[in-house]
């Protein structure tokens, strides 16, 4: 089953934070977080496994809680260059491929 | 180290003609996805292959639609008999060797068909 993502659009000011949640029907085991720029590839930002783990990349960081088969990514002081589209993605039915949110478009205007 | 490389970037083609698509993984991954995105959508599972095996081929309609990584070259989508409804950006992305959903994927450019 596709992931949910919620919200599906967010427009910030510069320096603004930002909140992008992923929540499955089906029990996880990983959360893959991209975000993909209008006109190129996917780019990957983290993954998380099960654990409750956490992690962040400068400031950008996301959660995953397993026991709410959720993930949360977390957009600190957002920069013009954080504009894009992210999308989870959780696995799918054999090993190895994702199935993708919808994505939620994140627009920082100056 | 280059990273996934997709050709060609954009390719149009007529209704009923054949469209090929290659893709080239990151050196040292045998493991490749083939995902097609349309408009304003996400990205849709097409079909995973490791080197000359086809894994899962779920998200490829039965249809026109076929896939290869042979032993040596690039991994190749083919559409046979175009339609319209073909249109979409189709990424590629590898793994390295585990081909487990907790290895990271690296997308390549994409290649953007256009059905006239």
């Amino acid at each position: 089953q596709q992931p949910v993502q919620s919200p599906q659009a967010v427009i910030l000011r510069e320096g603004e934070d930002a909140v992008i949640n992923c929540s499955s029907s089906k029990a996880l085991y990983s959360v893959h977080w991209y975000r993909q720029k209008h006109g190129e590839a996917p780019v990957f930002l983290m993954i998380l496994l099960k654990g409750g783990e956490q992690k962040g990349h400068d400031k950008i960081s996301a959660s995953f809680n397993e026991k709410k088969q959720q993930s949360s990514l977390y957009l600190t002081a957002s920069q013009l260059s954080y504009s894009g589209t992210y999308f989870c993605g959780t696995e799918g039915g054999s090993q190895g491929n994702l199935i993708f949110g919808k994505g939620t478009k994140l627009s920082v205007k100056p | 180290n280059a990273g996934v490389m997709q050709n060609p970037r954009h390719l149009v083609r007529r209704r009923g003609q054949e469209a090929r698509l290659r893709c080239s993984p990151m050196k040292g991954h045998s493991h490749v996805y083939w995902y097609r995105q349309l408009p304003e959508e996400g990205l849709k599972f097409m079909v995973y292959l490791q080197k000359e095996n086809i894994i899962d081929e779920s998200g490829m309609p039965k249809e026109r639609f076929s896939a290869e990584f042979p032993k040596e070259g690039p991994s190749i989508l083919r559409i046979q008999q175009v339609v319209r409804g073909d249109s979409a950006a189709y990424f590629c992305a590898s793994s390295p060797l585990r081909g487990q959903s907790t290895d990271t994927q690296y997308f390549g450019p994409g290649t953007r068909l256009t059905v006239l």
